[in-house]
């Protein structure tokens, strides 16, 4: 267990549909980040918080948000799916030194 | 912009002998180097960094990577693979004195390492 809690594991879902990722960072992390890990692209970075304000975009579609909250776990929406967007999605959190701690990431199938 | 090259998609070795896995950067300034290693069904494990000092760095389950500055390279090497190294490796940039807030990795494509016994 590395400390950074992701659910649900596993997601199968429609084309058009929305759907919420969840992440927990681990104890005492002010960084959230959120990756996307698909067979044709790699770990693509999307976005990233820092104690509740968004810090950095990567490549992130309009139809993707993300928010952090106060207790500073952080979701990931992805709207009007497509089939493209089946991927596997990643929170790393990081306590704002060197340290990265990841996920084991959310299997998102779109269908 | 930062950027990582990993030039191969898979390398295959044999139980016992030593193993290079490649990657090259594009940062501005010293670089933050890292490794991680993913399994199948499971998130990215830490298995080393390179901040500052010694060029060889040692790192877990008896990894170690060698950073060239003048050849813009972080190698990822073990002296005798195991068949349970078999893994997809990535490589991962930062720039240096980034703002807390904006210290998000890049990544490389990643390498299949594929051990047979």
């Amino acid at each position: 267990d590395s400390g950074v809690t992701q659910t649900p594991k596993h997601l199968i879902t429609a084309t058009g549909q929305r759907v919420t990722l969840r992440c927990s960072p681990r104890s005492g992390d002010l960084s959230v980040y959120w990756y996307q890990q698909s067979l044709d692209q790699g770990l693509q970075f999307l976005i990233q918080y820092y104690n509740g304000e968004e810090r950095a975009k990567g490549n992130i579609l309009e139809r993707f948000s993300a928010q952090q909250f106060p207790d500073l776990h952080s979701e990931l929406n992805l709207s009007s799916l497509e089939l493209g967007d089946s991927a596997l999605y990643f929170c790393a959190s990081s306590e704002g030194t060197d340290g990265y701690t990841f996920g084991s990431g959310t299997r998102l199938t779109v269908v | 912009a930062q950027s990582v090259a990993q030039p191969e998609d898979q390398v295959n070795v044999a139980e016992g002998n030593p193993l290079t896995v490649k990657c090259t950067y594009s940062v501005s300034g010293n670089p933050y180097l890292f490794w991680y290693v993913q399994y199948p069904n499971r998130g990215l494990q830490f298995l080393l960094k390179y901040i500052t000092g010694d060029n060889l760095v040692k790192g877990s389950y008896g990894f170690e990577a060698e950073f060239n500055k003048s050849q813009t390279s972080f190698h990822l090497k073990k002296p005798s693979a195991l068949v349970s190294d078999s893994a997809l490796y990535f490589c991962a940039v930062r720039a240096p004195y980034l703002d807390t807030g904006r210290r998000a990795l890049t990544f490389g494509s990643g390498t299949r390492l594929q051990v047979q016994p």
